[in-house]
């Protein structure tokens, strides 16, 4: 069966660092992805990995750990807006590829 | 440039009722992908397209579940004989061309209420 988990929510403060985690058990790995949901609205694409290591773009940051089945979303400078849910998303080995999503982790960032 | 479309933007039902929901890819994607989502889950896949044809409808959660895509470009995702347990949002997403490493680019979805 496929497992993703993430923590069901979060709270920051606006200007801190905060670090979403996320944990897979998959038949198959082919990559890793973090979205951005706002509430009531699209996911959009924040990042992906497939290789281990740490993927750097602005304030957001990615890290993967293939042989730990482990990734985490970094976010820097926390910001009012990046209040949203986010959702971690395996891309699975087989010959088509829908996404395997987390329920996605709800973080709230306060004054 | 133009995102993925989707329409209507909600759609009210009785229980017992067909309906059907709209997608529109961005331009030159190939691959197209249905999901639903109830509130407080993640997207839950339901069908890939790769051109015209359903390359992968495992997720479809039985038979009243149907989607097609005759051109290889808008995808029509049909329900029959709608259950109040089918209200979610349903999202559409398409990719350049349904790669492993493809990015997914999301509509904003179609909220559907069964009454």
């Amino acid at each position: 069966g496929q497992n993703i988990d993430q923590p069901t929510e979060m709270t920051a403060t606006e200007g801190a660092i905060v670090q979403i985690n996320c944990t897979y058990q998959t038949s198959g790995f082919n990559g890793l992805f973090w979205y951005q949901q706002h509430a009531g609205e699209a996911p959009t694409f924040l990042s992906y990995n497939v290789l281990d290591g740490l993927e750097e773009k602005g304030r957001f940051s990615s890290f993967l750990s293939r042989s730990k089945g482990y990734s985490y979303l970094l976010l820097k400078e926390l910001q009012m807006k990046d209040s949203a849910s986010y959702l971690c998303a395996v891309s699975t080995y087989s010959g088509n590829t829908p996404l395997v999503f987390g329920k996605g982790t709800r973080l709230s960032v306060i004054a | 440039g133009a995102g993925v479309s989707q329409t209507p933007s909600n759609k009210v039902t009785e229980k017992g009722k067909y309906v059907e929901l709209r997608c529109d890819p961005i331009s030159g994607h190939t691959a197209l992908y249905w999901y639903r989502q109830s509130l407080g889950q993640g997207p839950e896949f339901l069908i890939y397209f790769q051109g015209t044809g359903a390359a992968d409808d495992s997720g479809l959660p039985n038979d009243r579940f149907f989607a097609v895509r005759p051109e290889g470009s808008v995808s029509t995702l049909k329900i029959q004989r709608t259950e109040r347990g089918d209200s979610a949002v349903y999202l559409c997403a398409s990719s350049l061309s349904g790669g492993r490493s493809d990015t997914q680019y999301f509509g904003p979805g179609t909220r559907l209420t069964v009454l």
